[in-house]
This record gives structure tokens, C-alpha cells and sequence, in this order.
């Protein structure tokens, strides 16, 4: 059981350049969310997904775009890299059966936008 | 849609002291309420969670938590913090399907 795993583990993007991370998770979690760390901003959300095939826009969207074809899998795409897309990516899943659910976190994802 | 707050942005403690970090929700109602951490280096891990019930919350490696509705509290303490709790600390809300937390406190626990 690998619980939440994120590929790949650093990556460095000239602008412009894009890419797509990935998030796994083989808990059999309803929920998927994408979450980005920068320093002295906590956590914050930049989508999620409620289900297989559903996705929802979360406090920091623009310049992301995700798809969850796979109720295991959900992917982050970055169309155009930019440099303040430069930070830590967090995947998370939950059960989905309510607000006391635990998200289980992967190990993050260190990006850099040259 | 629910928040939190945190005021304690970076902490310095000496082993064996005392701990509390500070966490503010901003209104009431039905609150779900977490406390992460994050070990250097490390993913986010649950330290405790409030939903219902009995407002003092006992968590993992001898944490605690209080939620105070009249305070719209809920903070992180431990009685006797040791250098390996040297970590973020990051309180959280449940608010409409995901969490929202806050800003994080850095906790540096010296020998």
C-alpha cells in the first residue's frame, strides 16, 4: 500500500515549456485535490476532483488545468510555464464520505521555472 | 467559505518547554477542524482532527488540541516539546469539499 505518489520528484521548466505531473493513489479515494506550497503561503488549492471524470477550479487556478480520467489517478497540467508557477506541489486524496475525512498527502513535487 | 489564521509564524523553543500555536477560525457553525505537520523535507502528515464531540482533541506524539467555540479556537499545544518536533505546523478547515489552511508556523526546538 504506497498510499499518494507524485512523479516525478523535481523537474526544472524554462518559460514557456510545459509539463504534467502526476498523482497516484491505490486507496480507492473518492477525492484528489492538488495543493502548491510557497513560503509564507501555506498551502493553497489549485484544483480537485469530487470523483472519476470531475474536476473543480480551487483558490489558484489560472495557468493550471487537470484531468482525472482514472478514479486512481489525477494530473496537473502547466500549458505554458511560468516563473510564479516556481513552488512545491502537494497531491492529496480523501475518502469523500464527509468534512472529517483525513487527507493523505504525497511527497510533493519541487518545480522550478527558469 | 471557512478560514483559519494563524498567529505564530515562526517559533523558537528550548527542549522541554511548553507549546502553544495559535489557530482562529473564522466563523461558526459546524466546523471540521485539522492540524497538520511537516518534518523537514517530509510530506504533511495528520497530527489531529476535531469534527464533534469532546473539544479537548488528543493527537499523535503527545500533541493536544482545544477547540473553543466561544473563541472561534482551536490551538496546538504539548506539554514538553523535544528537538525532533522541530517542524511546519499548518491548521486547517474543512470548507466546501477541500481544506483550507493556514499560513503555517515554523517551530525550531533547540537543544
Amino acid at each position: 500500500n504506497a498510499g499518494v505518489t507524485q512523479t516525478p520528484k523535481f523537474r526544472v521548466l524554462k518559460t514557456g515549456q510545459s509539463m504534467t505531473l502526476l498523482c497516484a493513489q491505490d486507496m480507492n479515494h473518492e477525492y484528489m485535490y492538488w495543493y502548491r506550497q510557497d513560503p509564507g503561503m501555506g498551502l493553497r488549492l489549485i484544483h480537485y476532483s469530487v470523483g472519476e471524470g470531475t474536476t473543480a477550479k480551487g483558490e489558484v487556478p489560472d495557468g493550471y488545468n487537470v484531468s482525472r480520467l482514472k478514479k486512481q489517478n489525477f494530473l496537473l497540467g502547466l500549458e505554458s510555464a511560468a516563473p510564479s508557477q516556481t513552488s512545491v506541489y502537494f497531491c492529496a486524496s480523501t475518502q469523500g464520505t464527509g468534512g472529517a475525512d483525513t487527507q493523505y498527502f504525497g511527497p510533493g513535487t519541487r518545480l522550478t521555472v527558469l | 467559505a471557512q478560514s483559519v489564521s494563524q498567529h505564530n509564524h515562526h517559533v523558537i523553543l528550548s527542549e522541554a518547554a511548553s507549546l502553544e500555536l495559535g489557530c482562529n477560525y473564522s466563523y461558526g457553525g459546524t466546523v471540521n477542524l485539522f492540524w497538520y505537520v511537516q518534518y523537514p523535507g517530509q510530506h504533511l502528515q495528520l497530527l489531529l482532527k476535531y469534527f464533534s464531540g469532546d473539544p479537548l482533541v488528543k493527537g499523535i506524539k503527545g500533541f493536544e488540541a482545544e477547540f473553543i467555540k466561544s473563541k472561534f479556537s482551536f490551538n496546538l499545544r504539548k506539554p514538553s516539546v523535544q528537538w525532533s518536533d522541530t517542524a511546519e505546523y499548518f491548521c486547517a478547515v474543512y470548507s466546501g469539499y477541500a481544506l483550507n489552511f493556514g499560513k503555517g508556523t515554523s517551530l525550531l526546538v533547540t537543544p
